[in-house]
């Protein structure tokens, strides 16, 4: 059982559109991250949010994390071809900087 | 480096074998992270340390699997009797306590284990 759900599991979109993907648990989270795979590499950090109902902009990308700090959303306005990845959020325990991971949601996003 | 280095990055052993993996950190950093992650899947926590202790390590499978962080910087990870099951990637992350703001960690490219 995962303890962050993230939904859809998968996306395929062209380019131009807009989306969002979720994660959600029934945890409380000291902070939530999200983060961007490709194949063969590690996860990049994208975005940190701490406080509940923050909302955080990264050029196209809009992060935002619940009031109650157990869930996360990503909208990405005018998805592109580079935006195809793997996306991961990770929630951050309290008081002890266990990091746990979703099992994410694999972007395509099609020229 | 600048950066976090794992060897080998690909690892390919028959059932049974010992294997080692090897996580270098960035300097200085003092969280150490090792996830396994399979295909279309996301990282498996499995073990972290502050320092040399292992702070957390309830996500290790079972008692096949083992980690060592003995001067606080490099890391091993060893998988006794591998089987067919332990095949992965292996991936390790550090990062930089601080009492301000949240953890952040950075990941290595991960190292590859085929067990056959």
């Amino acid at each position: 059982t995962q303890l962050l759900e993230q939904s859809p599991q998968f996306l395929s979109i062209q380019e131009g559109e807009n989306l969002t993907v979720y994660c959600n648990s029934s945890s409380v989270f000291s902070s939530l991250q999200w983060y961007r795979q490709e194949p063969g590499e590690g996860p990049v950090l994208l975005v940190t949010v701490v406080t509940g109902g923050e909302v955080k902009k990264l050029k196209r990308l809009t992060f935002q994390f619940g009031d109650a700090r157990k869930d996360s959303s990503l909208h990405i306005t005018a998805a592109q071809p580079g935006d195809t990845g793997l996306y991961l959020c990770a929630g951050e325990g309290f008081g002890n900087n266990d990091m746990r991971f979703g099992a994410g949601t694999r972007l395509t996003v099609k020229p | 480096g600048a950066g976090v280095s794992q060897t080998p990055s690909n690892k390919v052993t028959e059932k049974g074998k010992y294997v080692e993996l090897r996580c270098d950190p960035i300097s200085g950093h003092t969280a150490l992270y090792w996830y396994r992650q399979s295909l279309g899947q996301g990282p498996e926590f499995l073990i972290y340390f502050q320092g040399t202790g292992a702070a957390d390590d309830s996500g290790l499978p079972n008692d096949r699997f083992f980690a060592v962080r003995p001067e606080g910087s490099v890391s091993t990870l060893k998988i006794q009797r591998t089987e067919r099951g332990d095949s992965a990637v292996y991936l390790c992350a550090s990062s930089l306590m601080t009492f301000s703001g949240a953890n952040v960690l950075t990941f290595g490219a991960g190292s590859r284990l085929t067990v056959l």
